[in-house]
């Protein structure tokens, strides 16, 4: 079946720095979304990307899905504490009812 | 409601007992999971509704996992004969329709130790 993977699985930077988490997945995806998790909460929708090299942007969050759209990247530029949390990407392939999360990558920033 | 709502919170049940997990999704969405968290893991897709019934349950661990959903809104997960490896956080989401593009909105999830 399907498979996402995700990289790194921890990040640990200071504040100010960037953080780049990737996603890759075994099979081509439809669309891929990206959901933020606050330590103790549960996973919110960010984005959704669809077309092939879409490049969008949320203030300091940019959110890239790749050419032949198997892979996807988020970049947070200059790291805040609010960032502090684990990030998981999500594909949807050629049925788009169901999503197949990453194990994600969990920020942690020291102030 | 204004969002997923699921109850418990929180659940501790010895082995072998029964659980029931409840979902309220949003008002109007037509579809609806449930997927499992297990400590520091991503999230493992269970069971998929739309409206009331379960066209995808590829995901259920066992047979003693079952799940159903009623008057398109309510969905309870039953987990018989509970085992240690079944604690886990248990999400819940909704969509509107029947394709993800608008995101899932996730529940605050069920909180499951089983001693």
């Amino acid at each position: 079946g399907q498979q996402v993977m995700q990289i790194p699985q921890y990040q640990h930077v200071q504040e100010g720095e960037d953080f780049t988490t990737y996603c890759n997945s075994s099979t081509t995806l439809s669309n891929i979304q990206w959901y933020k998790q606050r330590p103790g909460g549960h996973p919110v929708f960010l984005i959704q990307l669809v077309k092939s090299g879409e490049v969008k942007k949320q203030k300091r969050l940019t959110f890239q899905f790749g050419e032949a759209k198997k892979n996807s990247s988020l970049h947070i530029t200059a790291t805040q504490t609010t960032d502090v949390g684990t990030y998981f990407c999500a594909g949807s392939g050629g049925s788009n009812y169901k999503l197949t999360f990453g194990k994600g990558t969990l920020l942690t920033v020291n102030p | 409601g204004a969002g997923v709502s699921q109850s418990p919170s929180n659940k501790v049940t010895e082995k072998g007992k029964d659980v029931e997990l409840r979902c309220d999704p949003i008002s109007g969405h037509t579809a609806l999971y449930w997927y499992r968290q297990s400590l520091g893991q991503g999230l493992e897709f269970l069971i998929y509704f739309q409206g009331n019934s379960a066209p995808d349950k590829s995901g259920l661990p066992s047979d003693r996992f079952s799940a159903e959903r009623t008057g398109g809104s309510v969905s309870t997960l039953t987990i018989q004969r509970t085992q240690q490896e079944d604690s886990a956080v248990y999400l819940c989401a909704s969509i509107p329709g029947t394709g993800v593009g608008n995101g899932y909105t996730f529940g605050s999830g069920t909180r499951l130790t089983v001693v």
